[in-house]
C-alpha cells in the first residue's frame, strides 16, 4: 500500500501568518489519464473531515483562497496563506490513486 | 441539501458484530461511491473499505478482510457497514463518505461512535 507520510505533525502559528504542511507518498500519484489523485482534508475538532483540496491544487467549493495546495508526483505541500482561528483542526493528505485509499497521519494546527 | 445520515451510537461487546447504516438524502447515491472510515479516539483516519453501488461489489483494506461486510441498497439509498468479530481495539468513530469512484470524498456522514466493552 501507498504510504503517506507528513511534515510537521504539529503546528502553531500566530494569526495573519502562514502555514504550510508537507505530505510525500511512497509512491507516484500521477495516473495515467494525466491527473493526480492527491487530496487534502481538514478535521476541525468534533466533526468529520472536510474536503479542502482535490487532485493536488484546486480548492473544493466554498473553500477560501487561502488555502492552496501544490506538488506533483510525490511531493505535495499545503499553504495557508493567512492562518485565521477558525483554521484550527487536523489537517490529512490521502491518495486515491491505488486502492487501499491511504491517509498521511495528521497534522495538528493549533494558534499562538 | 446534500447529506449523509448515519446510525446511532453503539455499545457492543467482544466478539459481537455491529451494523452502521448511511443514507443518502438529496445526493445521487447509485453511481457514487460510498467508503467507511474510521477513527480511533485520539488517532488518524483509516479507509476500511467501498461500494459503487451500480456495480455492487465493494473492495476491502487487506486488515479487514474477512471481518468487514460492505453494502449498499440503492432502493432505499442506503449504505451499511458491518463489522464482526469486535475487539476493543475497533472502539472508534465510523465515518460514511461519498465520492466519484475512488476520487474526492466531498460529503460524510456525522460519524457513528461504536464502544467495545465488556
Amino acid at each position: 500500500e501507498i504510504v503517506m507520510t507528513q511534515t510537521p505533525l504539529s503546528l502553531s502559528v500566530t494569526p495573519g501568518q502562514p502555514a504550510s504542511i508537507s505530505c510525500k507518498s511512497s509512491q507516484s500519484l500521477l495516473h495515467s489519464d494525466g491527473k493526480t489523485y492527491l487530496y487534502w482534508y481538514l478535521q476541525k475538532p468534533g466533526q468529520p473531515p472536510q474536503l479542502l483540496i482535490y487532485e493536488v491544487s484546486n480548492r473544493f467549493s466554498g473553500v477560501p483562497d487561502r488555502f492552496s495546495g501544490s506538488g506533483s508526483g510525490t511531493d505535495f505541500t499545503l499553504k495557508v496563506s493567512r492562518v485565521e482561528a477558525e483554521d484550527v483542526g487536523v489537517y490529512y493528505c490521502m491518495q486515491s490513486i491505488q486502492l487501499p485509499i491511504t491517509f498521511g497521519q495528521g497534522t495538528r494546527l493549533e494558534i499562538k | 441539501q446534500v447529506q449523509l445520515v448515519q446510525s446511532g451510537a453503539e455499545v457492543k461487546k467482544p466478539g459481537s458484530s455491529v451494523k452502521v447504516s448511511c443514507k443518502a438524502s438529496g445526493v445521487s447515491f447509485s453511481n457514487y461511491t460510498i467508503s467507511w472510515v474510521r477513527q480511533a479516539p485520539g488517532q488518524g483516519l483509516e479507509w476500511m473499505g467501498g461500494i459503487i453501488p451500480i456495480f455492487g461489489s465493494a473492495n476491502y483494506a487487506q486488515k479487514f478482510q474477512g471481518r468487514v461486510t460492505i453494502t449498499a441498497d440503492e432502493s432505499t439509498t442506503t449504505g451499511y457497514m458491518e463489522l464482526s468479530g469486535l475487539r476493543s481495539e475497533d472502539t472508534a468513530m465510523y465515518y460514511c463518505a461519498r465520492s466519484l469512484f475512488w476520487k474526492a470524498m466531498d460529503v460524510w456522514g456525522q460519524g457513528t461512535t461504536v464502544t467495545v466493552s465488556s
